[in-house]
């Protein structure tokens, strides 16, 4: 089974520029999240869907991070203007229909985006 | 709040030493626990869970029970091989949270050979 996909692998880009990260869900997941690792705060959830609606967006650092999910299979989250102190690893993770508790999380491999 | 409180590392073992990292958490209610393990460069990948008082989960030598007295859910292996050099988080999720994960920050292991 495919698991989730995320691109691309790795992003630089300049300061100021728009930056979108793009997921595709484990098919048949009707959870799908966003997180953002740093040394520095670890990780953090920024939001999560649950068919294709955003239940919590309060990870959400500021107005510039923006995210959608316009179907079943495909997430995009979106910087812009970009700034260096997004510098990070931004994972995707989905999870099984069920009531999301005893769920595990299935993660990508991830995109580590650095902004200059 | 729900919290997750995890060993601070880095955590350094010699090949076939026991671990243990240190897990205790904080929540209202029964909620599910869970350890990830993420290698370098990859994702976070399920290691085991549990879901109710008094279970072990286990899984490639890994284990962890959850202690709903204590509040903790460690995670312990016997004889740790390099090949387990990783990072380990603790989680939980209960039932409010449609299944929004708290993590801790997480425990680096090294094992040398």
């Amino acid at each position: 089974d495919a698991g989730v996909i995320q691109s691309p692998r790795h992003e630089v880009t300049e300061m100021g520029q728009e930056v979108t990260l793009r997921c595709k869900p484990i098919s048949g997941h009707d959870y799908l999240f966003w997180y953002r690792q740093t040394m520095m705060r670890g990780l953090e959830l920024l939001i999560y869907f649950n068919n294709n609606v955003p239940i919590d967006d309060s990870g959400m650092p500021e107005d510039r991070f923006s995210a959608k999910m316009p179907n079943a299979s495909f997430s995009t989250l979106k910087i812009q203007p970009s700034e260096p102190r997004d510098s990070a690893v931004y994972f995707c993770a989905s999870s099984p229909p069920g009531g999301g508790f005893n769920q595990p999380q299935h993660f990508g491999d991830g995109t580590r985006l650095s902004i200059l | 709040g729900n919290s997750v409180t995890q060993m601070e590392g880095p955590v350094t073992l010699s090949e076939e030493a026991f671990l243990t990292i240190n897990c205790t958490y904080t929540a209202t209610g029964y909620p599910s626990l869970f350890w990830y393990v993420q290698y370098p460069g990859e994702g976070l990948q399920l290691l085991l869970k549990a879901t109710k008082a008094d279970d072990k989960g286990s899984n490639k030598g890994f284990e962890a029970t959850y202690r709903k007295e204590t509040t903790s859910f460690h995670l312990e292996k016997g004889s740790v091989q390099v090949s387990d050099s990783a990072v380990y988080f603790c989680a939980l999720s209960d039932r409010g949270s449609q299944g929004n994960l708290i993590f801790g920050k997480g425990t680096k292991l090294s094992v040398k050979p």
